[in-house]
């Protein structure tokens, strides 16, 4: 079955930076690659997916950049913000039967004043 | 929010005894889901519904079953529980199955302790 790594478990930038995730999949029918984001005490929130007809999208400072050849897709965060500070998970569908999908482990982000 | 709500919000039980934690949505999905969050380990599915008593299992389903007799209500039962079910659990829904796939909104979560 599907399975999604995400690298680094942990990561600290400071504020202005940016910030790059990673996760890679194992599936490679796979062509749905939603990123979520955590903050402290919440639930996850959607805040931008990818499919797999193109390489790279974009939502103000988030992008998204995806590489089916070798299976895995990044999250950028440009010009970082506090607000920015959770945590942040990567997932990608399995593409057959129901619409499941197959988190990865998560991303804590701390933005450094 | 989408309108997913969760009861309780926080349990604590002890070892043994049954629980079962709801999850309710006025936004009329098709699919609800349960997960479980554990630090170090992510979102993982238990269960999931894809309509109206039609139910299966997600990675962890062991010492879980669920029901959903209703549109709107997906529940969660532990039926004897243990110490390693201590999670905080979270349900979710998305519309329909698609092409496309579709956002998957979740609930605020349950916090709950098995001492």
């Amino acid at each position: 079955g599907e399975n999604v790594e995400q690298h680094p478990s942990t990561l600290s930038v400071q504020e202005g930076d940016s910030a790059v995730i990673k996760c890679t999949y194992s599936d490679s029918a796979s062509n749905y690659f939603p990123w979520y984001k955590q903050e402290l005490g919440k639930r996850p929130q959607l805040i931008i997916d990818i499919r797999s007809n193109v390489g790279e999208k974009k939502d103000q400072r988030i992008a998204v950049t995806l590489n089916k050849t070798a299976k895995h897709f990044s999250l950028h965060i440009t010009e970082t913000q506090p607000e920015d500070s959770a945590v942040y998970f990567c997932a990608a569908n399995l593409p057959w039967g129901d619409d499941k999908i197959i988190f990865g482990k998560g991303t804590r982000l701390h933005i450094l004043p | 929010d989408a309108g997913i709500t969760q009861s309780p919000r926080h349990k604590v039980t002890e070892t043994g005894t049954p629980v079962t934690l709801r999850c309710h949505q006025t936004e009329n999905h098709r699919y609800m889901y349960w997960y479980r969050q554990d630090p170090g380990h992510g979102l993982r599915l238990i269960h999931y519904s894809y309509g109206v008593k039609d139910t299966d299992k997600g990675e962890v389903s062991d010492g879980y079953s669920v029901s959903r007799s209703k549109t709107e209500d997906f529940l969660l039962t532990l039926e004897s529980a243990t110490s390693s079910q201590t999670s905080v659990y979270f349900c979710a829904i998305s519309e329909s199955r698609s092409a496309t796939y579709n956002e998957q909104f979740f609930g605020p979560g349950t916090r709950l302790t098995v001492l």
